[in-house]
């Protein structure tokens, strides 16, 4: 079975432009949640979504948005890019939105604002 | 808000077990992770861990679970040097959708 899938795999940008990234969720799973890693740090939660609706939100600015399509697929739009935007994005899927939910990632997508 | 702390990094030799120590503040904390992070690599889900357990065991990963002290282990019986990777703590309230990181543990296993 085929996993979390990314796209695209690395990103370059310059500050001020916008930028969509999207992930494809595990076969079944209806839930994708997005994190944000910094190099040397864990994942911080950005959103998560579950059958297209915002289920939850990190603490970050409105530049961040998201959603997810009916097939589950989402996408990640950050507007204004800064330099400290600079991340891996990770996407994640579960099966459901609560309780022990497990979940799994993808390989991200490396974005680099220069 | 919740915050998750590790040890930066752990080094030990091949064959030799690994602890790998996390502690949360969160004390509605309901449910407990552990991530592994290779290079240039998305986070595997190793395993996780109900906050009314005190152990679980699955083939050579141990959890231990200290509920009163908010601290969570992970020993990692006869390491290899596959097992060399970040290792990222995780919690999560039970009704939350939020999932917070530590900071990971980065492992390495000495031949």
């Amino acid at each position: 079975d085929a996993g979390v899938t990314q796209s695209p795999t690395h990103l370059i940008k310059t500050r001020g432009q916008h930028v969509t990234l999207r992930c494809s969720p595990i076969s079944g799973h209806k839930s994708v949640s997005w994190y944000q890693q910094v190099l040397g740090q864990g994942p911080q939660f950005i959103f998560q979504y579950y059958e297209k609706e915002e289920r939850g939100r990190g603490n970050f600015p409105d530049r961040f948005s998201a959603r997810q399509f009916p097939n589950y697929s989402s996408e990640l739009n950050v507007n204004a890019l800064l330099l400290g935007d600079s991340a891996l994005y990770l996407c994640a899927s579960s099966l459901v939105a609560g309780g022990t939910y497990e979940q799994y990632f993808g390989p991200g997508t490396r974005l680099t604002v220069t | 808000g919740e915050d998750v702390e590790q040890s930066l990094f752990l080094s030990v030799r091949e064959g030799d077990s690994s602890v790998i120590n996390c502690t949360y503040t969160d004390s509605s904390s309901t449910y407990l992770y552990w991530y592994k992070q290779e290079p240039g690599a998305g986070l595997q889900l190793l395993t996780y861990i109900f906050s009314n357990m005190d152990m679980k065991q699955d083939q050579r990963l141990t959890v231990l679970l200290n509920k009163k002290d908010k601290h969570l282990s992970l020993r990692i019986a006869d390491t290899q040097t596959g097992d060399s990777a970040i290792y990222f703590c995780a919690s999560k309230e039970d009704y939350g959708q939020n999932f917070v990181f530590g900071p990971g543990t980065r492992l390495s296993v000495l031949p």
